[in-house]
């Protein structure tokens, strides 16, 4: 079945540091690829997207490549603030596989210090 | 402006007993998930919907059932609530597997 993968947390860094949160998947279909963050106490938003290979989603300075060569969605920011502290969600949905539901990975943590 | 609400927020309940958390949306969206959020597991998918009166299983579905008689509503009821059943639950709605699903703020429950 679909799977996604990403990098275990925490991920602590300083203000203005760059962020690297690794991401990759299995899928059977063509999936699209998808990166939510949760802040403490809410649920999930989205943050960016991708819908087909070398697609770039970027939203907020975040930003992620679709490789289906490497079948990885790495999410990247330049500089990164305290207020990106949260815990961000790498998704993918398969439609061709299993139609609309998005599958987790297991979500990383982020804590930037002032 | 067009929302997905869950309630109660927060639920203690005790082991046996039978459990219902709501979750209503207004985007009109034919899809709706059930989703719990645990430490070390993600979000894991227990039900979903694509329609009125369509219900499928997802991966951890046991102990748990929905019921589609409207596009708003997707109600998750727990049979009879288990200690392992103690988490954070989300629901979510989408238009489709391209586009964004968005999520309520979460029903806590607890079950003692």
């Amino acid at each position: 079945g679909d799977s996604v993968t990403q990098m275990e947390g925490p991920v602590t860094l300083s203000e203005e540091a760059f962020l690297t949160i690794n991401c990759t998947y299995t899928a059977t279909g063509y999936p699209s690829l998808f990166w939510y963050v949760q802040y403490p106490g809410e649920g999930l938003q989205l943050l960016l997207k991708a819908t087909k290979a070398d697609d770039k989603g970027s939203n907020k300075g975040f930003e992620a490549t679709y490789r289906k060569e490497t079948t990885s969605f790495h999410l990247e920011k330049g500089s990164v603030q305290v207020s990106d502290s949260a815990v961000y969600f790498c998704a993918l949905s398969d439609l061709g596989n299993a139609g609309n539901m998005l599958t987790f990975g297991g979500g990383t943590r982020l804590m930037v210090k002032p | 402006d067009a929302e997905i609400t869950q309630s109660p927020r927060h639920k203690i309940t005790e082991t046996g007993r039978q459990v219902t958390l709501a979750c209503h949306q207004t985007w009109n969206h034919n899809n709706m998930f059930w989703y719990r959020q645990d430490l070390g597991h993600g979000l894991r998918l227990i039900h979903y919907s694509y329609g009125v009166q369509d219900t499928n299983k997802g991966e951890v579905s046991d102990g748990y059932s929905v019921s589609r008689s409207n596009t708003e509503d997707l109600p998750l009821t727990l049979e009879s609530a288990a200690s392992s059943q103690t988490s954070v639950y989300f629901c979510a709605s989408s238009e489709d597997g391209n586009t964004e699903a968005f999520f309520g703020q979460g029903t806590r429950l607890t079950v003692v």
